[in-house]
């Protein structure tokens, strides 16, 4: 079974550095077809991606957040790490982690798409 | 990057009812392109992908369709489970980027 879990902080203080950590079960990091990004959501707001670390150790990022933004992964502890530098209340949100994964699409090429999702974790950043 | 542009940004229907949520890109993305439901408090999950294809467990009353810029998310015979909020999202380069929403809603 493939399971995804996020881990970190409850509360952070503006100007303080968030770090969050995923988790994962039932598939290696290595596995070269696939990846995991990290998305928030603000309360009541919409879904937004992050970042994306893929089995090469390649990333990419949001471009509002690509100066603030790092990832990187664990193969041997299963885990992606997420940071988030000088932090602000607007940064309040739920963060996820999701795994892409490859699936074969009707055009005759793969299509990447988030298949299994973490819970979330809530975090608020205030003084 | 490609931005997405989904309409409308909220909608109410009655059980039984058919809906249609429309996703747009910024440029052509073939069939790239992935939909997600997201129920309140929950984490997503993936309802279709490759613009299509229905992902293993979800009703058949779930239908997707489109190519290149425009695509469309049908929903027949609504169910209550099925009011809920819905995202687009393009796989076909990175930054990955989603759509701003559709929330379905009991009219």
């Amino acid at each position: 079974q493939v399971t995804l879990k996020e881990s970190g902080p409850v509360l952070v203080k503006p100007t303080e550095t968030l770090t969050l950590t995923c988790t994962v079960s039932g598939f290696s990091l290595s596995n070269p077809t696939m990846g995991v990004s990290w998305f928030r959501q603000p309360p009541g707001k919409a879904l937004e991606w992050l970042a994306h670390i893929f089995s090469t150790d390649e990333k990419t990022f949001t471009t509002s957040l690509k100066t603030r933004l790092s990832i990187s992964k664990d193969t041997s502890k299963s885990q992606v790490v997420l940071a988030l530098t000088n932090v602000d209340p607007v940064d309040t949100a739920t963060y996820f982690c999701a795994r892409t994964k490859p699936y074969y699409g009707n055009s005759g090429h793969y299509v990447d798409a988030f298949d299994i999702w973490g819970q979330g974790t809530m975090v608020t950043v205030s003084s | 990057d490609i931005q997405m542009t989904q309409s409308p940004s909220s909608l109410s229907a009655s059980v039984g009812d058919r809906v249609t949520i429309t996703c747009r890109s910024s440029q052509s993305i073939s069939d790239y392109l992935n939909w997600y439901q997201q129920k309140r408090g929950k984490a997503p999950k993936l309802v279709i992908y490759g613009a299509s294809i229905l992902q293993s467990g979800v009703p058949s009353r779930f239908s997707g369709s489109g190519s290149g810029t425009g695509f469309t998310l049908t929903i027949s015979n609504l169910q209550p489970e099925d009011f809920a909020t819905y995202y687009c999202q393009q796989s076909h380069s990175t930054p990955y980027t989603l759509g701003q929403g559709t929330k379905l809603d009991i009219k």
